[in-house]
C-alpha cells in the first residue's frame, strides 16, 4: 500500500548533537513537508519542497536543515543549533496539482526527546 | 496568511450529529477549504475539503455558506472513533504560499457513549 514512513518513531538526543529524521513516501507525490507539534498545540511548518532539489523555509526553520535529492525522500536534521528540539515531528506530502484537488497524507510521526 | 477560527472544544452524544463550525473571513477566492483530524500521538488525516458547492464523502459532509466565509463539518452520526482534535485549514492556492496549510488550534471534539 502506499504511504509515508517516517522513522524512527521514538528518539532521544543528547544536547548538542545534530539528528536526522527519515521520511519516505511511495505516492509519486511531488511536494513534501515537515510539521513540528508541540504539547496543546496545533501543527507548525518547518520546511516545504515542492520538487526534488527545491525547499523553502516555513514559518519555524531556524534550527533546522533539510535536503530533497529524492522525488521519494525528504529527510529533516534538527541541529543543535535549534533551542529546544523536544517536540513531535510530522512529515506529510501531496500533489501538485494546480487544482488542489487532493489532501496531504501525513506520517504517523517522529517524538523526538533532548535528554 | 489567510486564518481560520474555531470553538476550542465541543462535546457530543454516540449517533448524533455533530455540526463543527469554521469561520474564515479573509478567505481569498482561489483557497480551498480543508478538514483535518488527528487521534493522540498519530498523525493528521485528511477528512473533506471544498471551494464553494457543499461536499459529501463517505467520512462526513461540508457545508460552505455563499460568501465562503464560514464553513461547517458534519458527521451525521457520531461514534466514540470520532473524537479527535478537528482542524479547519484554507490551502492557498496562489503565491509563495502555494498548496500550503497553515494549521490553527483546531477543535476538541468529546464524544459520550
Amino acid at each position: 500500500d502506499g504511504g509515508i514512513t517516517q522513522s524512527p518513531k521514538y528518539l532521544f538526543r543528547k544536547e548538542g548533537q545534530n539528528v536526522t529524521l527519515s521520511c519516505e513516501q511511495n505516492l509519486n507525490h511531488d511536494a513534501m513537508y515537515w510539521y513540528r507539534q508541540d504539547p496543546g498545540q496545533g501543527l507548525r511548518l518547518i520546511y516545504y519542497s515542492q520538487i526534488v532539489n527545491d525547499f523553502q523555509k516555513g514559518d519555524i526553520a531556524e534550527g533546522y536543515s533539510v535536503s530533497r535529492e529524492k522525488k521519494e525522500s525528504f529527510p529533516l536534521t534538527v541541529t543543535s543549533a535549534q533551542k529546544n528540539p523536544t517536540a513531535f515531528y510530522l512529515c506529510a506530502s501531496s500533489t501538485r496539482d494546480r487544482g488542489l484537488n487532493y489532501g496531504y497524507t501525513f506520517g504517523s510521526g517522529t517524538r523526538l526527546t533532548v535528554v | 496568511d489567510a486564518k481560520t477560527t474555531q470553538p476550542n472544544s465541543m462535546e457530543s452524544n454516540e449517533e448524533e450529529p455533530v455540526h463543527l463550525p469554521c469561520n474564515h473571513s479573509t478567505i481569498s477566492g482561489t483557497d480551498y477549504i480543508h478538514w483535518y483530524r488527528q487521534l493522540p500521538s498519530q498523525g493528521p488525516e485528511y477528512v473533506i475539503h471544498g471551494l464553494t458547492s457543499n461536499v459529501n464523502n463517505r467520512m462526513a459532509s461540508l457545508a460552505i455558506a455563499e460568501d465562503r466565509k464560514s464553513s461547517t463539518l458534519i458527521l451525521h452520526r457520531a461514534t466514540l472513533r470520532d473524537a479527535a482534535v478537528y482542524y479547519c485549514i484554507l490551502r492557498q492556492a496562489g503565491g509563495t504560499s502555494y498548496g500550503k496549510l497553515t494549521f490553527g488550534q483546531g477543535t476538541i471534539l468529546t464524544v459520550h457513549p
